[in-house]
């Protein structure tokens, strides 16, 4: 059963148009929410994230917005440019133990056109 | 300060051999990592340990072992590889005192295995 969920496989816009990525999730005791970005033959970099206790957080171009009611959150990228071309990931912390653990949503392939 | 390096980047294997993937971090993290990533999967974690002397199963943890050797170092072990294992192997660290950014994990630049 996924608890993180990325039902967009890939995304294509112009250059300059804002990009929308969307993930839904089911557990409730997630407090921590985060996005990483993948490049070909590279480990995910970190991009931003949000508390559960917040609604929006910016970073740039870089937003996101967390509804938790109805459990998603959306990272907006605005302008986009070609070199945000790349697999996003979304990802939610939890407590575990003595440790946290993150749990992945399958990713989206964004595209930028020049 | 070199963050977290995986070793090798590269391996092929033949079914029912063993190899060992190293994983090194320099940012004095205790908590360390081991995830497998698949085309339309995500990642998905393996084994991980909190710190060093102990070591926790994730999601997928059979036909791996891990040995957290020392703060710095956290190897994964195929003892008998299967071409189910075929996948990129990602190796992460985490620091928990401080919330700053959600907790984040740095990942090293995988490893890419083949299991024939």
């Amino acid at each position: 059963d996924q608890q993180v969920k990325q039902n967009s496989p890939s995304l294509s816009v112009q250059e300059g148009r804002i990009s929308i990525l969307n993930c839904d999730y089911t557990n409730s005791m997630f407090d921590y929410f985060l996005w990483y970005k993948k490049y070909p033959a590279e480990g995910p970099t970190f991009l931003i994230s949000i508390s559960s206790i917040k609604d929006k957080n910016e970073d740039g171009r870089f937003t996101v917005f967390l509804n938790k009611s109805a459990k998603h959150l959306s990272l907006h990228i605005v302008p986009s440019q070609p070199g945000d071309s790349a697999v996003y990931f979304c990802a939610a912390s939890y407590p575990s133990g003595s440790a946290r653990q993150l749990t992945f949503g399958s990713g989206t392939q964004l595209t930028v056109l020049p | 300060n070199a963050g977290v390096t995986q070793t090798p980047k590269f391996q092929v294997l033949k079914t029912g051999q063993s190899m060992t993937l190293q994983c090194a971090q320099d940012m004095n993290h205790n908590s360390m990592y081991w995830y497998r990533q698949d085309p339309g999967m995500g990642l998905r974690l393996i084994y991980y340990s909190a710190s060093e002397g102990t070591t926790d199963k994730g999601e997928v943890p059979n036909g791996y072992n891990v040995s957290r050797l020392n703060k710095r170092e956290f190897s994964l072990r195929l003892e008998s590889a299967a071409p189910s294992q075929t996948s990129v192997y990602f190796c992460a660290s985490s620091t928990f005192t401080l919330p700053r950014h959600g907790y984040e994990q740095y990942f090293g630049p995988g490893t890419r295995l083949t299991v024939t």
